[in-house]
């Protein structure tokens, strides 16, 4: 199957502090990215889709002014943690899927992200 | 209000036995079903999917059934390994394969006990 690289796998970093993750597709142009967000023991839930060289569309409930997603090219998204704090510790996922790739979603390998 | 569920958080099952994991969903508007594996740290890995038009799609000891009426879908896998222990989420997507947005249910722990 596609591969879809996230880097890094775990970050730890300061309160206040921003982060960035970065999403690839290693082996096929992904026009569409989205950022899953996960808590212990809950389902995967959706942040944000990104689509290449437009701005990202936003879930309810989800700051977009904290959580900046940039989708500049059709091989790379970025989610930038802004001002990181506590309560936004968490596994963050991104998929991707390419206009030639059928209907599945590739997955990253996840970040686990620790604000301290 | 969730829109996919997955009614049971852990199931175990013997190897070689059939486990039998359930979804159920709210919304009418899903027209595609996708089961995901997913173990700890790391991200989903595709396994097996259904259009709203079909009741039936097989891959190898993975099936998937989609009861539309009773909006309520199953993944069998028979027989089942100790690979195959990890969480197991249903997601479902409207608009067809064109639309990726994808509705997970909280996941089911399988645990297939050699």
């Amino acid at each position: 199957g596609a591969v879809v690289s996230q880097h890094p796998s775990r970050v730890i970093c300061k309160s206040g502090t921003s982060v960035k993750i970065e999403c690839r597709s290693l082996d096929f142009q992904a026009t569409t990215m989205f950022w899953y967000r996960q808590f212990p023991k809950q389902s995967l839930m959706l942040m944000a889709t990104s689509n290449e060289g437009s701005k990202a569309t936003y879930e309810q409930g989800v700051e977009k002014d904290k959580f900046l997603i940039n989708h500049a090219s059709l091989t790379l998204s970025t989610l930038t943690v802004t001002s990181a704090h506590p309560e936004d510790s968490s596994f963050y996922i991104c998929s991707a899927r390419g206009v030639n790739r059928g209907s599945e979603a590739f997955f990253g390998q996840g970040t686990r992200l620790t604000v301290v | 209000d969730q829109q996919v569920k997955q009614n049971s958080p852990s199931l175990s099952v013997q190897e070689g036995r059939i486990s039998i994991l359930n979804c159920d969903y709210t919304n009418s508007m899903f027209d595609y079903f996708l089961w995901y594996k997913k173990y700890p740290a790391e991200g989903p890995t595709f396994l097996i999917s259904i259009s709203s038009i079909k009741d039936k799609n097989e891959d190898g000891r993975f099936t998937v059934f989609l009861n539309k009426s009773a909006k309520h879908l199953s993944l069998h896998i028979v027989p089942s390994q100790p690979g195959d222990s990890a969480v197991y989420f249903c997601a479902a997507s409207a608009g067809g394969a064109g639309s990726y947005q994808l509705t997970f249910g909280k996941g089911t722990k399988l645990s297939v006990i050699p």
